[in-house]
């Protein structure tokens, strides 16, 4: 079946401009996750979400970064204001549910601020 | 806070010989413990995991993990590499409590495979 789809693969956008980061999960899975992956570091949690609601988004640098995912499936990872030091890998991950369960990643979006 | 350490950052190994991967974590109980392995372009992709049990567990492609309580370790083991194993490995930590969905990851090992 699908796997995690992530859109797009890649995004370059000018310091100050607000982008976008979609992640399609698996069909079923109700908990979502994204991650940061800055070069050379593993990944870093940002945000859970449990169907709709954000359980967890402890893991957010600061009030620029925002995620939804209103109807339970599709997630979007939203920054306002880029920095050049948003660069990075942005991972979307789902799983059948949370406590253990295996979370399935996605390639992943390569985000570079200039 | 949990924390997972990976002391080697880059790896080669010959293709056939034996591979050993270093894990170290940080964490006030048993945590949940995983392997994860990430290919060029590719997305991570689960090796094995450990929550307890058997302190051995087996996994895909051939890899294996050992839990050692007494050494906070999880090594990732590989009697024979083939050169399709080349790759970035990442050990992760899981919090066995209340924020259990919540992955922490090591900085990873890149593994170099040569023919």
């Amino acid at each position: 079946g699908a796997g995690v789809s992530q859109t797009p693969s890649n995004k370059v956008t000018e310091k100050g401009k607000y982008v976008e980061l979609r992640c399609d999960p698996i069909s079923g899975h109700t908990a979502l996750y994204w991650y940061r992956q800055s070069l050379g570091q593993g990944p870093e949690f940002l945000i859970y979400f449990q169907g709709t609601g954000a359980a967890d988004d402890s893991g957010l640098p600061n009030d620029r970064f925002f995620a939804v995912r209103p109807e339970g499936s599709v997630s979007t990872l939203k920054i306002q204001r880029t920095e050049r030091g948003d660069s990075a890998v942005y991972l979307c991950a789902s799983s059948l549910g949370s406590g253990g369960y295996e979370q399935y990643f996605g390639p992943g979006t390569r985000l570079t601020v200039t | 806070a949990q924390s997972v350490t990976q002391p080697d950052i880059h790896i080669t190994v010959s293709e056939g010989a034996s591979l050993e991967l270093r894990c170290n974590y940080s964490y006030g109980a048993t945590p949940y413990l995983f392997w994860y392995v990430q290919s060029p372009g590719q997305g991570l992709q689960l090796l094995l995991k450990y929550f307890s049990g058997d302190t051995l567990v087996q996994g895909i492609k051939g890899f294996e993990a050992e839990f050692k309580r007494s050494q906070s370790s999880f090594n990732l083991r590989k009697p024979s590499v083939h050169w399709s194993d080349a790759a970035e490995y990442f050990c992760a930590v899981g919090d066995s409590g209340g924020s259990n969905y919540k992955l922490t990851f090591g900085k990873g090992t890149l593994l170099t495979v040569n023919p």
